[in-house]
């Protein structure tokens, strides 16, 4: 089956910086995507990767093994704004969009 | 990306009613989705809503219980029928453009609670 694993929840403290991880174990591969979502909002889109290497959009990163079926999001100079859940998604062969169940990132002052 | 935009942003419903969802893009899509999410959970889709046809249902989801009308490239129904409490959820529609990364833009999502 299609798999896609998340830490369910991670803390890290203001000005810091932290690694949230999503392996994934799916049919086919055709891209890797990065959501943000506050309480009560919907997700939007951080960030995207289909070759491997690192991305680097400002503050937020995202790397990608395409081997390992393995990637990050890395977020520095963490800001209160950030505490939200961070979902990452991975488009199969299909072109169907698998969901991890998400990423609970408590920042404390 | 898109603007898109939900109707109702909020609802609350009786038990054996009906609720219709407005999903509208102010420009052309080729793919819409429609996906739901319980508190704390992460998103499940319901189905893909195609132009001119009857939509994709996935594993657990019918066309008699989330009837989807998609009549034009920029605007989608979802209905919720004879709702029960555990319809209570999030209903967010997406959009995506195949031909590109595929990636998806949300709506700001329609909170139902039914009693």
């Amino acid at each position: 089956g299609q798999n896609i694993d998340q830490p369910t929840e991670m803390t890290a403290t203001e000005g810091a910086i932290v690694q949230i991880n999503c392996t994934y174990q799916t049919s086919g591969f055709n891209g890797l995507f990065w959501y943000q979502q506050h309480a009560g909002e919907a997700p939007t889109f951080l960030s995207y990767n289909v070759l491997d290497g690192l991305e680097e959009k400002g503050r937020f990163s995202s790397f990608l093994s395409r081997s390992k079926g393995y990637s990050y999001l890395l977020l520095k100079e963490l800001q209160m704004k950030d505490s939200a859940s961070y979902l990452c998604a991975v488009l199969d062969s299909n072109y169907q969009l698998i969901w991890g169940a998400g990423t609970k990132l408590i920042i404390k002052p | 990306s898109a603007v898109i935009s939900q109707k109702p942003s909020r609802d609350i419903c009786q038990r054996g009613t009906s609720l219709t969802i407005q999903c509208q893009v102010d420009s052309q899509v080729t793919m819409m989705f429609w996906y739901r999410q319980q508190p704390g959970q992460s998103l499940t889709l319901i189905a893909t809503a195609n132009q001119g046809s009857e939509a994709t249902y996935e594993s657990g989801f019918v066309i008699d219980k989330f009837p989807i009308s998609r009549p034009n490239l920029t605007f989608s129904t979802l209905t919720v029928s004879n709702m029960s409490p555990e319809d209570s959820s999030i209903y967010l529609c997406s959009v995506a453009d195949r031909g590109g990364t595929d990636t998806q833009y949300f709506g700001p999502g329609t909170r139902l609670t039914v009693l």
